[in-house]
């Protein structure tokens, strides 16, 4: 199965900085990888699915990276917002092509000060 | 699009009780329902899948008797916690797809307190 490891419990920034935040897989490269947000006695919420094969992809103010040499996604806000504080998950399949499993890592709780 | 409903949002309940909860898809029929369970400050981990009309497929250290799945049909999936005990209470999340590698859409979650 897949392990992940999202760069830190909590990061705090201050509201409009860029927060960043790391995903790293240790074992088998995925086909694809999965974010989602979830907030305090919440279901999570999809956010962005990117593909081995795509770089980038963005929505709004979010833009994923997939680096599938470094093993590594990163999950970008921009023009970071108080309403944007909430723990986000990352969320590869548990094994490989063909998984629809996913493995969630513990997460990483934004806070964004005003 | 894509709503997941979860029910109910939170039981209390005595020892000995079992409890079920229901899980639909609102919007969209769903192949493949999945139920994880969440405690404090933890990610969450996969309980069972299951497919329409299909037996569920238990993780690792769940026990089947203990959570009965039944996933009737392409909106509808239940998780019935038998004879729950104290040990069981958690935070129940349960998320339905369709094909391919779209993404998993979640309820609210179920707060289960067993006292």
């Amino acid at each position: 199965s897949q392990k992940i490891e999202q760069n830190s419990e909590a990061l705090n920034i201050q509201e409009g900085k860029t927060a960043t935040l790391t995903c790293n897989y240790t074992n088998y490269s995925p086909a694809y990888l999965q974010w989602y947000r979830q907030d305090p006695g919440r279901g999570p919420v999809f956010l962005l699915l990117i593909r081995e094969n795509e770089k980038e992809k963005r929505k709004e103010r979010l833009k994923v990276t997939f680096d599938t040499t470094l093993k590594q996604s990163l999950f970008h806000i921009t023009a970071s917002q108080p309403a944007d504080s909430a723990t986000y998950l990352c969320a590869p399949p548990d094994s490989g092509a063909g998984s629809y499993q996913l493995t969630f890592g513990k997460g990483t709780k934004l806070s964004v000060i005003p | 699009g894509a709503v997941v409903s979860q029910h109910p949002s939170w039981v209390i309940c005595k020892s000995g009780t079992s409890v079920k909860i229901e899980c639909r898809s609102l919007d969209f029929q769903a192949t493949t329902m999945f139920w994880y369970r969440q405690f404090p400050k933890q990610s969450l981990m996969l309980m069972a899948t299951s497919n329409e009309g299909s037996k569920a497929t238990y993780e690792q250290g769940v026990e089947k008797d203990k959570f009965l799945i039944n996933h009737a049909s392409l909106t509808l999936s239940t998780l019935t916690v038998t004879s729950a005990h104290p040990e069981d209470s958690s935070f129940y999340i349960c998320s339905a797809r369709t094909v391919g590698d779209q993404p998993q859409h979640f309820g609210d979650g179920t707060r289960l307190s067993i006292l």
